[in-house]
C-alpha cells in the first residue's frame, strides 16, 4: 500500500533554518500537504502542493516536491518558539476534501534556544 | 477558520463496553467527514469515510461491525466503539470537509478535531 515516510525529530536553533523531509510511494499522488499539530489542537493545514509543481513558497514557509524521487521538503526560515510542534507530511489522489489522506508518522520539531 | 471538535477528549472504559465519540464541525456544514486512528509514534491511519445521510466505507481491515459510523446530520458524526477491548486503545481523530473535492478553494479542505483519547482497560 502507499507509505509516508519522515523522520521522528529535528532539532534547530532559534533564528535558523528548518528543513523538514518527506518521501512518499504513491505515484498517483497528485497533492501533497504539511500540517502542523500543536498540543491539544487539531491537524492544522500549513500549505500543499499540486503535483506538477516542484517549489511554493508561502512566507517562511518554503515546499519543494521532487516528483521523480518522490521527495517533498518544508523549509521553515527563521524558525521561532511557536514553530515547536509536530509536523505531517500528507498526500492525496485528489484535492483535501474528497478522500482520506495518507500521513507520515510526523517530525517533532524542537526548537533550541 | 472552520472549526471541528471532538467529545469526549480522552474516556477510560472497562473491556467489553461500548464508546461514542462525537464529531462536530461548528461553523460550517460537513456533507464528508473522515475518522482516523493514531497509534503512538504512528501516523494517522484512516479508518472510513462517511458522507452525510450515506453508509460509511471502511477501508480495508476496519471491521464495520465494530467501529459504527452514523453522519445523520451535516454538522454531526458519530464513531461508537462497540466491546471495546485494550487493543483499540488508540488516539482517535476526525476531519471534516464541505466539498467534493470539484474545485481548489480554501475551504475545500479538510478541517481536524483535536482527536478523543481512548483508553480500554
Amino acid at each position: 500500500g502507499e507509505d509516508v515516510e519522515q523522520s521522528l525529530f529535528l532539532s534547530v536553533r532559534e533564528g535558523d533554518s528548518s528543513v523538514i523531509n518527506c518521501t512518499y510511494t504513491d505515484s498517483s499522488s497528485t497533492y501533497l500537504y504539511w500540517y502542523k499539530q500543536e498540543p491539544g489542537a487539531g491537524l492544522q493545514l500549513l500549505t500543499y502542493i499540486f503535483s506538477n509543481m516542484d517549489m511554493k513558497q508561502d512566507q517562511r514557509l518554503t515546499v519543494l516536491l521532487n516528483k521523480k524521487d518522490k521527495h517533498l521538503s518544508l523549509r521553515i526560515a527563521d524558525t521561532q518558539t511557536g514553530d515547536s510542534a509536530i509536523y505531517f507530511c500528507a498526500e492525496g489522489a485528489r484535492w483535501g476534501g474528497a478522500d482520506g489522506l495518507t500521513f507520515g508518522k510526523g517530525t517533532h520539531l524542537i526548537i533550541q534556544p | 477558520g472552520a472549526v471541528v471538535s471532538q467529545h469526549p477528549s480522552w474516556v477510560i472504559c472497562k473491556s467489553g463496553t461500548s464508546v461514542k465519540i462525537e464529531c462536530r464541525s461548528l461553523d460550517f456544514q460537513a456533507t464528508t467527514m473522515f475518522w482516523y486512528r493514531q497509534f503512538p509514534k504512528q501516523s494517522l491511519m484512516l479508518m472510513a469515510t462517511s458522507n452525510e445521510g450515506s453508509k460509511a466505507t471502511y477501508e480495508q481491515g476496519v471491521e464495520k461491525d465494530k467501529f459504527l459510523i452514523n453522519h445523520a446530520s451535516l454538522t454531526l458524526s458519530t464513531l461508537t466503539v462497540t466491546s471495546a477491548h485494550p487493543e483499540d486503545s488508540s488516539f482517535y481523530i476526525c476531519s471534516a470537509s464541505s466539498r467534493s473535492g470539484l474545485a481548489e478553494t480554501s475551504t475545500d479542505t479538510q478541517y481536524f478535531g483535536p482527536g478523543t483519547r481512548l483508553t480500554v482497560l
